[in-house]
């Protein structure tokens, strides 16, 4: 069964920081990875997304991921952080399994910013 | 604001009680997913739907249901509620059937006590 691994679960930075959040997933076929973050008492929204082609992905608000196929990883980073960028982020695999597909999402990263 | 409208907002009921949770999909998109997210197991698929069908399965107890509409809203029912499904869920819409992005509606925190 695939599974997403996001290692850190509450990292805090001080304003103007670099961030790398890991993901890890385990699945030997073709996936579809995404990030998406959640602000506080917000719903779910996407920051980026891989399908296929340049492996270095850039999202919204200076966000940027690389898919690193031999490592099974796609890890998200941003050069400065803002205290703005205070929330929960998820990387989220989807894959294709006996005709339907299946989304798995990690267990969060839980960042905060420090002014 | 992703198009996506879930209801009620909160809601409280008691153990063994039943409830059922309402989502309605960006214009034009056929896909609904349901997720489970709490404190302790992280955010879980729990069933996704394409027009009116039952495409994917996740980690959907057996006391879930849910069903898509010829509109092509959705509702998630839980019965026999335990403590352990207090959380918030959370629908998403896409497009397709397939591997598009997901837009996420605000959700529905559900108090069990």
């Amino acid at each position: 069964a695939q599974s997403v691994s996001q290692h850190n679960h509450h990292v805090i930075l001080s304003e103007a920081a670099s961030l790398e959040l890991g993901c890890n997933y385990s699945y030997g076929g073709t996936v579809n990875l995404f990030w998406y973050v959640q602000y506080p008492g917000q719903h779910l929204q996407l920051l980026l997304k891989y399908f296929s082609g340049d492996p270095l992905v850039k999202g919204i608000k200076g966000f940027e991921a690389e898919f690193i196929k031999s490592k099974f990883s796609f890890n998200l980073r941003k050069p400065s952080v803002q205290w703005s960028d205070t929330a929960e982020y998820f990387c989220a695999v989807i894959v294709y399994s006996g005709g339907y597909q299946k989304v798995t999402f990690g267990t969060g990263t839980k960042l905060q910013v420090i002014p | 604001d992703s198009g996506v409208t879930q209801t009620p907002k909160h809601l409280i009921t008691a153990t063994g009680q039943r409830v059922t949770l309402r989502c309605s999909p960006r214009s034009g998109d056929l896909s609904v997913y349901w997720y489970q997210q709490s404190l302790d197991q992280g955010l879980q698929f729990l069933i996704q739907y394409y027009n009116g069908e039952e495409r994917a399965k996740g980690n959907i107890l057996e006391r879930f249901s849910a069903q898509q509409f010829p509109d092509l809203h959705s509702e998630l029912n839980l019965s026999s509620l335990e403590l352990g499904d207090s959380a918030l869920y959370f629908c998403a819409s896409s497009v397709g059937r397939n591997t598009d992005t997901q837009y996420f509606g605000p959700g529905t925190r559900l108090t069990v006590l």
